[in-house]
């Protein structure tokens, strides 16, 4: 379970803050991706980076802004957002090139925006 | 686009019974991977198991097997000798085929399975 991990584990912030979340990974991976779990609906993929390139971007609000400094560490910076922007943020990784292309979930970011 | 569905919100099973949940998908794809993966209430999702489209074969892991039937777009997950550290969510979800890029999961609502003694 250490493989992939996020800090912090739990986020409260007002709609005026400016925060962010942190994802690494300790598996050599070289693709990342930020979900967002929300109840009793599907997970939203919101962005993927493979080899450090933002390769997706499912038509996120700007107020959610990614940034992958190296193939272990993804950030997900947070600003002005709304009380529905309250969920449980993922971060995954997975190595590109390989059949399955497995994914691996790091434990969250309980989100909670006032 | 694809989509995948899981009909039952919630399942629950006696200790040591075995439960299968549902999941459906549509996709114009030959070729794709299946999984699920499980949730526990500590949150950290992790992969259960795992199927290749083009593999006829079903799946298996310990107590953990599938049942794809690839025509009806089927894919349920079995649980045998079911134990309270099986309690979690459950979802399936979809991939397409392209080991070249990263890969882009689509998930289906969960299902909440209860294990009680």
């Amino acid at each position: 379970e250490t493989g992939v991990t996020q800090t912090p584990r739990h986020l409260v912030m007002g709609m005026t803050n400016k925060k962010s979340l942190k994802c690494e990974q300790h598996l050599g991976h070289n693709a990342m991706y930020w979900y967002k779990q929300s109840a009793k609906k599907p997970l939203e993929l919101m962005f993927v980076y493979s080899l450090e390139e933002r390769v997706e971007n499912n038509s996120v609000p700007s107020r959610f802004s990614p940034e992958c400094p190296n193939s272990s560490h993804l950030f997900l910076h947070l600003h002005t957002l709304q009380p529905e922007d309250s969920a449980l943020y993922l971060c995954a990784s997975s190595q590109v090139g390989i059949s399955y292309n497995e994914q691996f979930f790091g434990p969250g970011t309980r989100l909670t925006v006032l | 686009a694809q989509t995948v569905t899981q009909s039952q919100p919630e399942m629950s099973v006696q200790e040591a019974e075995t439960v299968t949940l549902s999941c459906t998908y549509d996709t114009s794809e030959s070729d794709y991977y299946l999984f699920w993966y499980k949730q526990p209430p500590s949150r950290q999702m992790i992969l259960v198991i795992r199927q290749e489209a083009y593999k006829q074969q079903n799946a298996t892991e310990n107590r953990f097997s599938v049942n794809f039937q690839k025509a009806a777009k089927s894919f349920s997950l079995k649980i045998s000798d079911s134990q309270l550290g099986d309690a979690a969510m459950y979802f399936c979800a979809y991939r397409r085929v392209n080991t070249g890029t990263a890969s882009k999961l689509t998930f289906g609502t969960g299902t909440r399975l209860q294990v009680t003694l």
